[in-house]
């Protein structure tokens, strides 16, 4: 079975600074993929970026990226430069392969950006 | 542009009605899928369905079906409503494997009084 952690309930940031939200995850499966999620107040859910378990190197996107640790089963993902927009709820997503496709999502992250 | 669309963004609902809540894809995609989400527990999966005809329990079925007749198309169906299925209902749908994005809709708050 999948798991996804996110320890985080709430995070705070000053804007223009960078912050990092945790998320760690469980899997058997030796093939997966991890995503991030943004979903504003509005209740959308806006897809960030993605990091398959084979990629070599760390993804971005933009002002987003993915410090993806396999042998600790971590993807944290770094926003850089916050901006108010960005305060939101942030989900912490994987899927595998074969048998376990289904989406597994952690419970979240609110971030909270300060003026 | 995928499209993801639910066809009710808020209903307010009497226990015991039925309640149906529709979703619609335009990617021609395999995986369509239903979650439940509450404050502080993430996003649940309800019911999930791989292929038209096709479907399967998630982790919370109970007082919940589901149709899919069509590809683009997958309902939600709550038979008879209860005040703890008030909630935020969110649909989506993605191509089969790993690699490829889970596309959502904007949402249904239902309210059951």
């Amino acid at each position: 079975a999948q798991k996804i952690t996110q320890t985080q309930p709430g995070m705070f940031v000053q804007e223009k600074e960078a912050v990092t939200l945790d998320c760690t995850y469980d899997t058997s499966d030796p093939s997966y993929g991890l995503f991030w999620y943004k979903q504003p107040s509005s209740g959308e859910m806006i897809f960030l970026i993605y990091q398959g378990s084979y990629d070599q190197q760390n993804a971005t996107e933009g002002r987003y990226s993915l410090n993806f640790q396999k042998a600790r089963k971590s993807a944290n993902l770094v926003i850089s430069a916050s901006q108010l927009g960005d305060s939101a709820m942030y989900f912490c997503a994987m899927r595998g392969s074969g048998g376990s496709y289904i989406p597994t999502f952690g419970r979240g992250t609110s971030l909270i950006v300060h003026p | 542009d995928v499209k993801v669309t639910q066809s009710s963004r808020y209903l307010v609902k009497r226990t015991g009605e039925k309640v149906f809540l529709e979703c619609v894809q335009d990617m021609d995609h395999e995986n369509m899928f239903w979650y439940r989400q509450d404050p502080g527990l993430g996003l649940r999966l309800i019911y999930f369905s791989y292929d038209v005809k096709m479907k399967e329990k998630g982790d919370i079925p109970e007082g919940y079906s589901v149709s899919r007749e069509k590809k683009e198309r997958f309902s939600l169906i709550l038979e008879s409503a209860s005040t703890n299925q008030t909630s935020m209902y969110l649909c989506a749908s993605s191509r089969d494997g790993q690699g490829n994005t889970i596309y959502f809709g904007e949402g249904s708050w239902l309210t059951v009084v």
